[in-house]
């Protein structure tokens, strides 16, 4: 099993919808989780950072769940430049960061 | 916010010479860096972590011989890739951390390597 899984999609959502993205982990120690976005070709950059209370961020959720080792990325409306690939990173407890496969997103008009 | 740069941005060489890639903090001390490979559709693979001043700790099935890693100073970390093949073809990234960010790696804009 696959340390940090997410569904590669492509989610394909229109503009002003909310979507959510999920993405599991297997390690149960690790503490830290974060969410990046990485836009095609180039370099990836931090979306925010998960904690156990969850957090927000303008149109952005971001909830854990260590009952069941998952962690979540909610958008509210979905803007057009919003289209890119999600990426959950896990940094474990002997703090060795994980990237997960990444979701994408298209927003279409 | 912190600045991670990349030299080069895009290189495309022989098959079996070697190409270094530089990574360099622009306005932060980085005590540790990491380089990643991403083929494409694929996400980041940590290749190695390397220290300031110590050997680079490789991934597994990361051949330590063939991607030469040295972190001589606080702001400069090189990645060189020895008798580079076309399967080394992919697009490299270094990240940055500092004490002061502990949990968040900076990444800089990459190097997209082509062997031909």
């Amino acid at each position: 099993r696959k340390e940090v899984e997410q569904d590669p999609g492509p989610f394909n959502v229109p503009e002003g919808a909310t979507v959510a993205f999920n993405c599991t982990y297997s390690n149960s120690a690790s503490q830290s989780f974060f969410w990046y976005r990485q836009d095609c070709r180039k370099e990836p950059k931090l979306l925010m950072s998960v904690y156990s209370s969850g957090n927000e961020d303008g149109r952005f959720t971001a909830q854990l769940n260590r009952a069941s080792q998952y962690i979540s990325l909610l958008i509210r409306d979905s803007k057009l430049s919003d289209s890119a690939t999600y990426l959950c990173v896990e940094k474990t407890s002997y703090d060795k960061v994980i990237f997960g496969p990444g979701t994408s997103l298209s927003v279409i008009p | 916010g912190a600045v991670v740069s990349q030299h080069p941005s895009w290189v495309i060489c022989k098959s079996g010479t070697s190409v270094k890639i530089e990574c360099r903090s622009l306005d932060f001390q980085a005590t540790t860096m990491f380089w990643y490979r991403q083929f494409p559709k694929q996400s980041l693979m940590l290749m190695a972590t390397s220290n300031e001043g110590s050997k680079a700790t490789y991934e597994q099935g990361v051949e330590k011989d063939k991607f030469l890693i040295n972190h001589a100073s606080l702001t400069l970390s090189t990645l060189t890739v020895t008798s580079a093949h076309p399967e080394d073809s992919s697009f490299y990234i270094c990240s940055a951390r500092d004490h002061a960010s502990y949990n968040e790696q900076f990444f800089g804009p990459g190097t997209r390597l082509t062997v031909l």
